[in-house]
């Protein structure tokens, strides 16, 4: 079964600019994730999608946002980049069930650069 | 708001056991522990999980006490390839859904 793909590996932009990223979840799994990494934050949780609908949203601004599509996939985007969103963005899929039982599995993420 | 304390770094011997332990002292009743390792470069990769029993798979074993307040990942015969940072995380309720608080992790370096 492959596992969760990210598409694009690596992305660099300019300040001001939006951008979106993509992910395709696990087949069969109906949670999507995102989270975002910094080596001064660490990992911090971004949203999560089900079955199209956001579920949970992290601490973050409006300029980052995401959808899901029927078919599992989501997109998130980030609009007017500033410096400190430079980061490694992951998104992770799960079953979405029995949620505390169903394990996250994690893309290789979508490493954003902002200049 | 990590949930989880772990210590910042261990070295293990090629072939030998690797002990991570892990502190989650305010473990709610219905909050699983999850342990992920991420290599520099890649996602997170998940290990194993469980809620109060022991757990063991093919890449590791689980041990949580019996009040639940700590645990312990073990690799039993480890390899340079195990060399990673390994995350102890507390799967926490928000509202009807959840999420992974991910904590500072203990880099594990594995030497020859």
């Amino acid at each position: 079964k492959a596992g969760v793909t990210q598409t694009p590996r690596y992305l660099i932009k300019t300040r001001g600019q939006q951008v979106t990223l993509s992910c395709s979840p696990i087949s069969g799994h109906r949670s999507v994730s995102w989270y975002q990494q910094t080596p001064g934050q660490g990992l911090q949780f971004l949203f999560e999608y089900f079955s199209e609908t956001q579920r949970n949203k992290g601490n973050f601004p409006g300029r980052f946002s995401g959808r899901q599509f029927s078919n599992s996939r989501s997109e998130m985007n980030v609009s007017t980049l500033e410096l400190g969103d430079s980061a490694l963005y992951l998104c992770a899929s799960s079953s979405g069930q029995d949620r505390y039982n169903s394990p996250l599995h994690f893309g290789n993420g979508t490493r954003l650069t902002v200049t | 708001d990590a949930k989880t304390t772990q210590p910042p770094s261990m070295d293990c011997a090629e072939g030998r056991a690797a002990n991570l332990p892990c502190n989650h002292s305010t473990i709610s009743g219905n909050e699983y522990v999850y342990w992920y390792r991420q290599i520099h470069s890649q996602g997170p990769q998940y290990i194993i999980h469980g809620l109060k029993n022991n757990e063991t798979n093919e890449m590791a074993s689980l041990i949580i006490t019996e009040d639940r307040k700590s645990s312990t990942l073990i690799l039993p015969h480890a390899t340079l390839r195990d060399t990673a940072v390994y995350y102890c995380i507390v799967r926490v309720a928000v509202g009807y859904t959840d999420k992974l608080i991910f904590g500072t992790g203990t880099r594990l370096q594995v030497f020859p």
